[in-house]
């Protein structure tokens, strides 16, 4: 039981360059999210799904793109990066919205040089 | 925005002594849960309490919650050196299904 997964776990991008980050649970959750973390800043969310073939925008959403094309899977793009998207990206899910715990995956560090 | 906020940010400690962190937050919520983050690693899920409960227990981990005064704390009794981690509350902001807001955390360093 793998939880949720985080591919790649390093990355190194010129600014500029585009990338995406998959996330993928196998736990039949519904919710799904994407967050980043900060020194000194805790967890921002950047977008979140509440189902397959749904997403919506959370705090710091720009800059960044989402799909949900299969209930088990969430991808995160840069389109073009830059050197404040240098951050570790987290990605979780949940059975459902509220009033459950979520599990998140080991993160990734993404350098933008 | 920030929703929660822990205090203290940073806490040392000696195993066997207990450690509590506090937890503030501005706006009505449905539920509120602690998290712990090892050094390079993802959060874990510790412990849920709902906004009509006042104290909730897991194993070590003992969690209340006031909403009259807006805060929760966690008490890590008997710690250990695994405990070492840093901490998170997270709430939800009381109304449809928003994802949860975290808190910048509390670093906690249990000293063998």
């Amino acid at each position: 039981n793998a939880g949720v997964t985080q591919t790649p776990k390093f990355r190194v991008l010129k600014t500029g360059q585009s990338m995406t980050l998959l996330c993928a649970q196998d736990m039949n959750h519904e919710y799904m999210y994407w967050y980043r973390q900060d020194p000194g800043m805790g967890l921002r969310l950047i977008h979140y799904s509440v189902g397959e073939g749904t997403t919506a925008k959370g705090e710091v959403p720009d800059g960044y793109n989402v799909s949900r094309l299969k209930k088990q899977n969430f991808l995160l793009g840069l389109e073009s990066a830059a050197p404040s998207q240098t951050s570790v990206y987290f990605c979780a899910s949940s059975y459902r919205g509220q009033g459950y715990g979520y599990t998140f995956g080991s993160g990734t560090r993404l350098t933008v040089v | 925005s920030q929703q929660g906020e822990e205090d203290p940010q940073a806490l040392s400690i000696q195993e066997g002594e207990n450690a509590t962190m506090n937890c503030s937050y501005k706006t009505s919520i449905n539920n509120l849960q602690w998290y712990r983050q090892n050094s390079g690693r993802g959060l874990v899920h510790l412990i849920l309490i709902r906004s009509n409960e006042r104290e909730k227990h897991s194993g070590r981990l003992r969690v209340t919650l006031d909403t009259s005064k807006k805060s929760s704390s966690l008490l890590i009794t008997a710690s250990r050196a695994a405990d070492t981690a840093s901490y998170f509350c997270a709430t939800d902001r009381g109304s449809g299904n928003t994802p949860l807001v975290f808190g910048k955390g509390t670093r906690l360093s249990v000293i063998a």
